[in-house]
């Protein structure tokens, strides 16, 4: 299957300070990804969708001034979490949709996540 | 809108025995289910889809799952669990039209020996 790869897999930053966390599509490229947050114990909640090339479309509740998602190229997102507080410490996984699917095709596939810890 | 419920937080099982995880969605149109599991900080790993067709879906690591519309459940099932299926395991469930999974809140599998 597909391959999408998220880097860093853990980072730890003092608050106040921006982390930025990259999805990129290994072997294909990718027009849709999605960004979820998933608090301990708990299911993932999808925080934005991004389109290569547009902005990003943020759920309702999410800052899009503090979780900033550049989507520049098929193949890479990145998320970047500003002047990150101890809140912000979660694990945030991407996902990716391939270019040329069709709606009715659904699979996306998964980054293996990157636990952020804001200390 | 789609919604997934999840009737189980947890399911401890003992190893060699058959596992249902259960899960329930909601939505006024059609729609395409999956199972994932995902191990300790880790991404999620697809384990089976249904999209159409056969009610009956096989996937891996020896996993199946049913789709019932009129009960508009897909549950889960394995006939012999390993140690290693000790997991979260999520249901989610992405409409025809739509691009994002909705996401249930996850079944924690303990198989102990």
């Amino acid at each position: 299957g597909a391959v999408v790869s998220q880097h860093p897999s853990r980072v730890i930053c003092k608050s106040g300070t921006s982390v930025k966390i990259e999805c990129r599509s290994l072997d294909f490229q990718a027009t849709t990804m999605f960004w979820y947050r998933q608090f301990p114990k708990q299911s993932l909640m999808l925080m934005a969708t991004s389109n290569e090339g547009s902005k990003a479309t943020y759920e309702q509740g999410v800052e899009k001034d503090k979780f900033l998602i550049n989507h520049a190229s098929l193949t890479l997102s990145t998320l970047t979490v500003t002047s990150a507080h101890p809140e912000d410490s979660s694990f945030y996984i991407c996902s990716a949709r391939a270019w040329g699917g069709v709606v009715v095709d659904t699979e996306a596939f998964f980054g293996q996540g990157t636990r952020l810890t804001v200390v | 809108a789609q919604s997934v419920t999840q009737l189980d937080s947890q399911v401890p099982v003992f190893e060699e025995a058959p596992v249902e995880l259960r899960c329930n969605y909601s939505s006024s149109v059609s729609v395409y289910l999956f199972w994932y599991v995902q191990y300790p900080n880790q991404g999620l790993q697809l384990l089976l889809k249904y999209l159409s067709g056969s009610t009956l879906v096989k996937g891996i690591n020896g996993f199946e799952a049913e789709f019932n519309k009129s009960q508009t459940s897909f549950h889960l099932r394995k006939p012999s669990v390993h140690i290693s299926d000790t997991a979260e395991y999520f249901c989610a469930v992405k409409s025809n039209s739509g691009y994002a999974l909705n996401f249930g809140k996850g079944t924690s599998l303990l198989v102990t020996p």
